[in-house]
């Protein structure tokens, strides 16, 4: 079946560099996303690509997929501490366009 | 504000009783959703509702009734509340029935006691 693993998990000093792995079943995905859920707060898109891409860049972040290990990241420059948070991986495929499927989420706990 | 707004933030409440969350969002978007996010922040969906018709069910205890009375409103009753049923629910909106990005609500913490 479906499935989206993400480690649980990533610590990092601030002003470094965290990347965030994500991996993926299904080989008909056509979207993968990664959204950022902040203490009490409800998720809110951070970026997406779609599959026929390898890399997109915006500002602080840079998503790379490799869809032939069906593999995604999401690296964040000069993390800050206000980059803790909690981050979702969910993919969309062409089977199914109603709804995501979604990773456990990486919990990122930035130290001063 | 545009948004996906819920009410009650908050909800503390008995075994057995029968509560209700509500959603609104003002966005015009078509197609509605909630989320159940548990204590490990696993987030399940639950249903979603494209113009008021359901059309996302997905395996959840029928004690649980979402209705949508028009397509900005989606609100979900729970019955005979449990306490597995803690939890924070999450209101999600989408512009049309392809689901691309997702605007959240705040959320609702609910706790069964």
């Amino acid at each position: 079946g479906e499935d989206v693993e993400q480690s649980l998990f990533l610590s990092v000093r601030e002003g470094d560099s965290s990347v965030i792995n994500c991996t993926y079943t299904d080989s008909s995905s056509t979207y993968l996303y990664w959204y950022k859920q902040e203490p009490g707060a409800g998720l809110q898109l951070l970026t997406y690509i779609f599959s026929n891409m390898d890399m997109k860049q915006d500002q602080r972040l840079t998503v790379l997929l490799n869809k032939k290990d069906k593999h995604l990241s999401l690296r964040i420059a000069d993390t800050q501490t206000g980059d803790s948070a909690i981050y979702f991986c969910a993919e969309r495929n062409a089977g199914n366009n109603r709804k995501l499927i979604w990773g456990l989420g990486t919990s990122l706990a930035v130290n001063p | 504000d545009t948004a996906v707004s819920q009410t009650p933030k908050y909800l503390v409440t008995q075994m057995g009783n029968d509560k209700s969350i509500k959603c609104e969002q003002n966005l015009g978007h078509d197609t509605m959703y909630w989320y159940k996010q548990d204590s490990k922040k696993f987030l399940k969906i639950m249903f979603s509702y494209n113009n008021k018709e359901l059309i996302i069910n997905e395996t959840v205890p029928n004690r649980f009734s979402p209705k949508s009375p028009d397509k900005a409103h989606l609100n979900l009753h729970i019955n005979s509340l449990e306490l597995g049923d803690s939890a924070v629910y999450f209101c999600a909106s989408t512009p049309g029935q392809d689901i691309n990005e997702q605007f959240f609500g705040p959320g609702t913490r609910l706790t069964v006691l």
